[in-house]
């Protein structure tokens, strides 16, 4: 059980090249998020999904697209980098279950680091 | 969208030292969470705790829905307890994606 596997680690890019941040869960979560965090920010939520085929906007979609084709993946995509997209980003994922234990615990990704030159 | 407040932002304690994290949130909420980020980055689930009182050892969590606040308490702290505590609260009403507070950063010296 790998969990929620996140790559790359590291990327550098520069201004207006396009990229995707790949993640990837094995225990059949619904639910699959990105944030962003940045220093003094916390964490804040660019794109979610409930389910295959299902998407929705965060806190701070602007720039970013998903997609959910399947249950498992749910890639981000940076259309043209921007140096403000210069942050850390993590995937994570969590189901759905009234009163089981464990529902709706987010399980975080290891993270993946972004420097936008 | 809900709003969430940490305090203090920052804490500096010697080992062995007690402490209060306090998370404040702006509307009533159907589920809290705790994560604890240490310095690798990593983010580790601490309290799932929509109400009352859970404990793990040196930490424990108390959330007054009603008075919309929880409080994490660590007690006899480490310097493992060194990272950033977040507290999370579902983004709005009957969502089930949660929005995060700035986080308290704390360092245990030894």
């Amino acid at each position: 059980n790998a969990g929620v596997t996140q790559t790359p680690k590291f990327q550098v890019l520069k201004t207006g090249q396009s990229m995707t941040l790949q993640c990837a869960q094995d225990m059949n979560h619904e639910y699959m998020s990105w944030y962003r965090q940045d220093p003094g920010m916390g964490l804040r939520l660019i794109h979610y999904s409930v389910g295959a085929g299902i998407t929705d906007q965060g806190e701070v979609p602007n720039g970013y697209n998903v997609s959910r084709s399947t249950t498992e993946d749910f890639p981000l995509r940076l259309l043209s980098a921007a140096p403000s997209q210069t942050s850390v980003y993590f995937c994570a994922s969590s189901y759905s279950g009234q009163g089981q234990i464990g529902a709706n615990v987010l399980t975080f990704g290891a993270g993946s680091r972004l420097t936008v030159l | 969208g809900i709003q969430v407040e940490q305090s203090p932002p920052d804490l500096i304690l010697q080992e062995g030292a007690n402490s209060t994290l306090r998370c404040n949130f702006s509307d009533s909420v159907n589920n809290l969470q705790w994560f604890h980020q240490n310095p690798w980055g990593q983010l580790i689930n601490l309290f799932y705790i929509p109400s009352g009182t859970k404990q793990n050892g040196r930490l424990s969590a108390t959330t007054v829905a009603t008075e919309r606040y929880s409080l994490l308490y660590i007690s006899s702290s480490q310097t493992t307890d060194s990272g950033v505590y977040f507290c999370a609260v579902p983004a709005s009403g009957g969502s089930y994606i949660p929005t995060f507070g700035r986080g308290t950063s704390l360092i245990v010296h030894p």
